[in-house]
């Protein structure tokens, strides 16, 4: 069966820093891979969405940039973190553009 | 205008109560619909997809009106462990990429 790891689970950075969050996904092929963000009291937004390695999209412009560097690898990434940047990340796979099915997500705060 | 819109809620509702959730989306071109629910701070879990014929799960049916541009998730016999945000999903795009609702909280009290 399919599991899908997030990691780490909760991360707390200064305003400034950079960012690493890391999802990959095991018992498949080539999903479709997604990065949605959640902020406080409000709904889930997409980021990005992958089709393939190294092929990104990006839905919203932001301070935030994604790569695939493997099939079943998908890195949210940051050079500066701000104070709008903390929420609550998540990752998502698909197969054939089917149902998406989520990681357990990180927790982000930046102070 | 939300691409999605739902209930705002919160609902309590008794325990064995019948709840129903609506949802409207603004895309004509969406493909696929979907209700998730998510616990406090947790992962949104894929509680069903919906159908233009409608469909069952269990204690959970799902209806689609494409012409309406409308989907309602309807909850019988509650559980407290039903009790969740309820998100009403639409998928679009060459990626099927996911609009979310708002959510609508429900609460079922013992």
């Amino acid at each position: 069966s399919q599991t899908i790891h997030q990691w780490p689970a909760t991360l707390v950075q200064p305003v400034g820093s950079p960012l690493s969050l890391e999802c990959t996904v095991e018992g498949t092929s080539n999903p479709n891979l997604y990065w949605y963000r959640q902020a406080a009291g409000r709904g889930l937004q997409l980021l990005f969405y992958s089709v393939g390695i190294g092929q990104i999209s990006s839905e919203v412009p932001q301070n935030l940039s994604a790569s695939r560097p493997q099939d079943r690898q998908f890195i949210l990434s940051s050079k500066k973190l701000l104070l709008s940047d903390s929420g609550f990340y998540l990752c998502a796979w698909s197969e054939f553009y089917n149902e998406q099915f989520f990681g357990p997500g990180t927790r982000l705060t930046v102070l | 205008r939300k691409e999605v819109e739902q209930d705002p809620g919160p609902f309590n509702v008794p325990e064995g109560a019948t709840v129903a959730f609506n949802c409207t989306y603004s895309n004509s071109a969406s493909q696929s619909f979907f209700w998730y629910r998510q616990d406090c701070r947790k992962e949104p879990k894929l509680l069903m997809s919906v159908y233009s014929s409608g469909n069952e799960d269990g204690r959970f049916t799902a209806q689609l009106n494409r012409a309406s541009q409308y989907i309602s998730l309807l909850i019988r016999d509650s559980k407290l462990s039903d009790s969740a945000t309820y998100l009403c999903v639409v998928s679009s795009g060459s990626a099927r990429q996911l609009t979310f609702g708002s959510g609508t909280q429900l609460t079922v009290l013992p």
